[in-house]
């Protein structure tokens, strides 16, 4: 069976500083991987995506995740946060062995103090 | 700009009501989403549909329904509202294997 978890519900970091949003898998076959971000009131917002290729991907507003097959692992991760990153983080993943079905992470918050 | 439409922000119905949310996407997506958002649980798919009149029950379907008579809409029903539905519920539409794109969400509350 599919699952995802952010073994985090929050994260705290300083304007400036590195942040990370952590995610791990279990899913057969070989993952699709996604973050999406929701700010206040909104709904959410697609960020990035593993199909296949590069392990690095890169994404909006600065964002970027590594995949890491032997640690089932999609870490979202950003060099310089800023007070406006400071929002909700979903990671998902799908099976490509068929079927349309995502899951979704219960989600992590990131708060950035100025 | 691609959008995801969502009849309503804010809805407040009584138990026992029938409630109907719509979703509109003009992105000629063939994949359609309904999920609904509770803090602490993250999104829990409630239904989909890959083609017009097909649908598949997602995780968390009891006490739901849904219709898509035409590529473009994609509407949930509440048979008969009840207060643990009180949630906010996302439609989202996608192609193929890409990321989906979400409407800004519904607040149902039941009283």
């Amino acid at each position: 069976a599919q699952s995802v978890a952010q073994p985090e519900d929050q994260v705290n970091v300083a304007e400036g500083n590195p942040l990370t949003v952590k995610c791990t898998y279990s899913v057969s076959g070989n993952p699709y991987l996604f973050w999406y971000v929701q700010y206040p009131n909104r709904g959410l917002q697609f960020l990035l995506k593993y199909i296949t290729g590069d392990n690095l991907v890169k994404g909006s507003y600065g964002f970027e995740a590594e995949f890491n097959k032997s640690q089932t692992s999609f870490h979202l991760k950003k060099p310089s946060a800023l007070v406006s990153d400071s929002a909700l983080y979903f990671c998902a993943v799908r099976a490509n062995t068929g079927g349309f079905k995502t899951i979704f992470g219960a989600g992590t918050r990131l708060f950035v103090k100025a | 700009d691609v959008k995801v439409t969502q009849s309503s922000r804010y809805l407040v119905k009584r138990t026992g009501e029938k409630v109907f949310l719509e979703c509109v996407q003009d992105m000629d997506h063939e994949n359609m989403f309904w999920y609904r958002q509770d803090p602490g649980l993250g999104l829990r798919l409630i239904y989909f549909s890959y083609d017009v009149k097909m649908k598949e029950k997602g995780d968390i379907p009891e006490g739901y329904s849904v219709s898509r008579e035409k590529k473009e809409r994609f509407s949930l029903i509440l048979e008969s509202a009840s207060t643990n539905q009180t949630s906010m519920y996302l439609c989202a539409s996608s192609s193929g294997v890409r990321e989906q794109f979400f409407g800004p969400g519904t607040r149902l509350t039941v009283l």
